[in-house]
This record gives C-alpha cells, sequence and structure tokens, in this order.
C-alpha cells in the first residue's frame, strides 16, 4: 500500500475554497485515490474516489496530475458543517484490496 | 435507507466481563470490517470478512473474537477486555470489490474499566 501524506491540519473562513493536498510518491499504476471525510464522534464518510486527471461529484472536485504523486481534494465555498477530518487513501480497487489504511489525516477548521 | 448499525453506542464495563458489540448491513454487502480509532493512532483495523464463514486479522486483533454466521451480521466479542481496549470502535461493510468505498457505522465508544 502506497504511503500518504497530508498536512495536519488547516483552517478556511466560510465560503473560502479549500485545497487539501496529499503526497503519494510510491503510488502503483493499479492504484486509486480515495477520500474520506470524518465528522467528531461519527463513522468516515467516502467523498470521492479517482485515478487520474479530474473527478467532480456534488461534495468535492479531485485533481490528480499526470504523474500522480499527488492530489487534490478541492472543497468549494466551504461551511462551519465542513470541518471534520479528511483522510486520503491510496490502493487498488480492484477487489484485491482487504483493508483500508488511514493515516491520521487533515483537520479542517471552518470559521466564520 | 442503506446503512450499518451498531449496538450499543456506549457501554461501561470492568475488566473481564465477556462483551459483543453488534454490526448489522442492510445492503447484501460481502464485506464488513472492525476498525478501532484511538487518538492520535487513526483507525486501525481489527478483524475483516470477505463473506459468510471466511474472517481474518487485521493490524490489531489480539484481545477479539469476530464471526460471520450471516452475511448480514459481524459482531465483534471480547472474550476479557481489559482498559487498552477501551476505544471508540466502527464497524464497516461495502462490497469486494469496493472495498475503498466503505459504508460506516455510528460508533460504539467503548470504556473498560
Amino acid at each position: 500500500l502506497a504511503k500518504t501524506t497530508q498536512p495536519i491540519s488547516m483552517d478556511s473562513y466560510e465560503g473560502q475554497e479549500v485545497n487539501i493536498t496529499c503526497s503519494h510518491n510510491n503510488i502503483a499504476t493499479n492504484d486509486y485515490i480515495t477520500w474520506y471525510q470524518q465528522f467528531p464522534s461519527q463513522g468516515p464518510r467516502f467523498i470521492i474516489q479517482g485515478y487520474k486527471t479530474k473527478v467532480t461529484n456534488e461534495v468535492a472536485s479531485l485533481f490528480i496530475p499526470a504523474d500522480r504523486k499527488s492530489s487534490t481534494l478541492s472543497l468549494p465555498r466551504v461551511s462551519l458543517s465542513d470541518t471534520a477530518v479528511y483522510y486520503c487513501l491510496v490502493g487498488e480497487r480492484d477487489g484485491t484490496a482487504s483493508k483500508l489504511t488511514f493515516g491520521t489525516g487533515t483537520r479542517l477548521q471552518v470559521t466564520l | 435507507e442503506a446503512q450499518v448499525t451498531q449496538n450499543p453506542r456506549y457501554l461501561i464495563t470492568v475488566t473481564g466481563k465477556k462483551l459483543t458489540v453488534t454490526c448489522s448491513q442492510n445492503m447484501n454487502h460481502e464485506y464488513m470490517s472492525w476498525y478501532r480509532q484511538d487518538p492520535g493512532l487513526g483507525l486501525r483495523q481489527i478483524y475483516y470478512s470477505m463473506n459468510v464463514e471466511v474472517t481474518d486479522k487485521g493490524d490489531v486483533p489480539e484481545g477479539y473474537k469476530v464471526s460471520r454466521k450471516e452475511k448480514r451480521n459481524f459482531p465483534l466479542i471480547l472474550e476479557s477486555p481489559s482498559p487498552n481496549q477501551t476505544s471508540l470502535y466502527f464497524c464497516a461493510s461495502s462490497t469486494v470489490a469496493g472495498v475503498y468505498e466503505q459504508y460506516f457505522g455510528p460508533g460504539t465508544r467503548l470504556t473498560v474499566t
């Protein structure tokens, strides 16, 4: 499993765009990049997953450069309710995986 | 509504008193897993199951047991709880092909005194 590195914490004001970058220098050819969100005292929630270029859904966008050694989760116009811990995970998506390896994630604090 | 449920949500017990935390999912998922979350250590996998009657150890299985007799249920058993098992526990499920897209339960906060 490729190791990931993320900032420990980030602060933002409500209404701003937040970009959280994850480094995964040893990503393998078959690996996908997945992001989870966890609110205090709740289970993690799957946000988005991608392999290359850009993926967008109703919650976030995921930008992956051509070399795939990093990725950026973009949260548009954050609100107070986006305060959470965000985890970046890297691994195969094809049914060979048996577990998720969570790091310590990035703690995002959104204030007024 | 698709969901993973856990019971109890909160439990305070004493050292050595056997307990079971139940986990149930209604999505017909083959894969189920248990994690514990501790401050500074993140989420660590305890056990997982790829299907009925198939279970395997995760990263921190010591002191825990699991069973998978039915597809929807995956109970976590602590035969003789100790204070170092005080933690927040999460159950999760997914399809076998979608292990990176797991659905997590609400968590069980366990305190062992």
